[in-house]
């Protein structure tokens, strides 16, 4: 149980285009939905904490109209990169947290890689 | 705020060999712990957990102890295998307030496993 997918898995775009990645959360509901980033050989920062039907709340340094950050369901959030640029590349991870017999654990996604060129 | 640190990697061992990755944190409260573990190219899978001071949380033989009063949570494990090598990251999760539910990782150290 409380498996979180991520799609897609790789997604390769040009310069100023937008990207959008999906999170689901497919045998559990997700109260809250967390997107990190990730760079090579370091850390995952939190860019934002979604809860459903609420606004995103942004970590500071994080630009909210550029990770636009949906979360319209219990079981899907989505970030979308606006005017996507080369420093957008990295690793995008979520995670989903609900209760439901599952405590508040995050349990995380597989990932997508954004490549910008 | 809160504060994770994990000893630097990359950490190179030999199959069968004993393995410790010393994690210290800072943080208000009674925070719960965590050491997640990530294999290249995917997302982050939980490898064990405490909640309270002096809890031990084990599994696939790694195991690690809360410990309040050197605020530690070392991860352990008796023989590693080639299978264990990956990345992994101790993380806490804050008790209450306005940061409830937030987990602040560590750096990650690199684990390699030789045959």
């Amino acid at each position: 149980g409380a498996v979180v997918s991520q799609h897609p898995s790789r997604v390769i775009c040009k310069s100023g285009t937008s990207v959008k990645i999906e999170c689901r959360s497919l045998d559990f509901q997700a109260t809250t939905m967390f997107w990190y980033r990730q760079f090579p050989k370091q850390s995952l920062m939190l860019m934002a904490t979604s809860n459903e039907g609420s606004k995103a709340t942004y970590e500071q340094g994080v630009e909210k109209d550029k990770f636009l950050i949906n979360h319209a369901s219990l079981t899907l959030s989505t970030l979308t990169v606006t005017s996507a640029h080369p420093e957008d590349s990295s690793f995008y991870i979520c995670s989903a947290a609900g209760l439901a017999g599952i405590g508040y654990e995050q349990y995380f996604g597989p990932g997508t890689r954004l490549t910008v060129t | 705020g809160n504060s994770v640190t994990q000893m630097e990697g990359p950490v190179t061992l030999s199959e069968e060999a004993f393995l410790t990755i010393n994690c210290t944190y800072t943080a208000t409260g009674y925070p719960s712990l965590f050491w997640y573990v990530q294999y290249p190219g995917e997302g982050l899978q939980l490898l064990l957990k405490a909640t309270k001071a002096d809890d031990k949380g084990s599994n696939k033989g790694f195991e690690a102890t809360y410990r309040k009063e050197t605020t530690s949570f070392h991860l352990e494990k008796g023989s590693v295998q080639v299978s264990d090598s990956a990345v992994y990251f101790c993380a806490l999760r804050s008790a209450g307030g306005t940061s409830y539910g937030k987990l602040t990782f560590g750096q990650g150290t690199i684990l390699t496993v030789h045959p």
